[in-house]
């Protein structure tokens, strides 16, 4: 079965300083998808990043990106220039590919507490 | 456009009592499903449903039943409240089941205390 591991319960940043997440993972699946989320004091889960396993680049949104190492079944998130608004759990999630599956199933990890401060 | 929406936000209950979340979508999405959210544990799939008339067990089930009767709504019922069962609830649904991206929307959770 699919694991998600995340070895950081909690992270501390200074504002406008850049943070590294990680992330492991296990499958025996070549083609999936891995999430990051955010989920602030609002408890509202935010979709941060996405990264198809089939793709050799790593995804970016603007300060958020992501380090992919497939054969090393890693997936950390970096966030740069961090912001105060930053601040909140962190969960990887992985997804099969799944053609012709029948679920759309995320694993998520245990998630990393970030703390920003100013 | 409101997306995931689940009610009540906040409750509590007393063990052996009876409830139901409530959740629902308006962006006609085919996949739904609960999870439930545990110190230290992540979220964990309880129930999904790839359309409607169409329910399965996730990995934490036991104490929870849900149906499906519209492509709309998703209600997870707990027949008789444990304090096991305090955690937080999400609702969370995807356009279609298996392929595209599978990004999955979430709703605002439901906070859930059994005395």
């Amino acid at each position: 079965a699919q694991t998600v591991t995340q070895s950081q319960p909690e992270m501390s940043v200074q504002e406008a300083e850049t943070v590294t997440l990680s992330c492991t993972y296990d499958t025996s699946e070549s083609d999936y998808y891995l999430f990051w989320y955010k989920q602030p004091p609002s408890r509202q889960m935010i979709l941060v990043i996405r990264q198809e396993a089939y793709k050799q680049q790593n995804a970016t949104e603007n300060r958020f990106s992501v380090n992919f190492q497939k054969a090393a079944k890693s997936f950390s998130l970096k966030i740069s220039d961090s912001q105060l608004g930053d601040a909140a759990m962190y969960f990887c999630a992985y997804r099969d590919l799944n053609y012709g599956g029948a679920t759309n199933k995320l694993i998520f990890g245990t998630g990393t507490l970030l703390a920003v401060q100013p | 456009n409101a997306g995931v929406t689940q009610t009540p936000k906040f409750q509590v209950l007393k063990t052996g009592q009876s409830m139901t979340l409530q959740c629902a979508q308006d962006m006609n999405h085919e996949y739904m499903s609960w999870y439930r959210q545990d110190p230290g544990m992540g979220l964990r799939l309880i129930h999904y449903s790839v359309g409607a008339g169409i329910t399965d067990q996730g990995e934490v089930p036991n104490g929870y039943n849900v149906s499906r009767s519209t492509t709309e709504d998703f209600p997870l019922r707990l027949l008789s409240a444990a304090p096991s069962q305090t955690s937080v609830y999400f609702c969370a649904s995807s356009l279609r089941t298996g392929g595209g991206t599978g990004e999955l929307f979430f709703g605002e959770g439901s906070r859930l205390t059994v005395l």
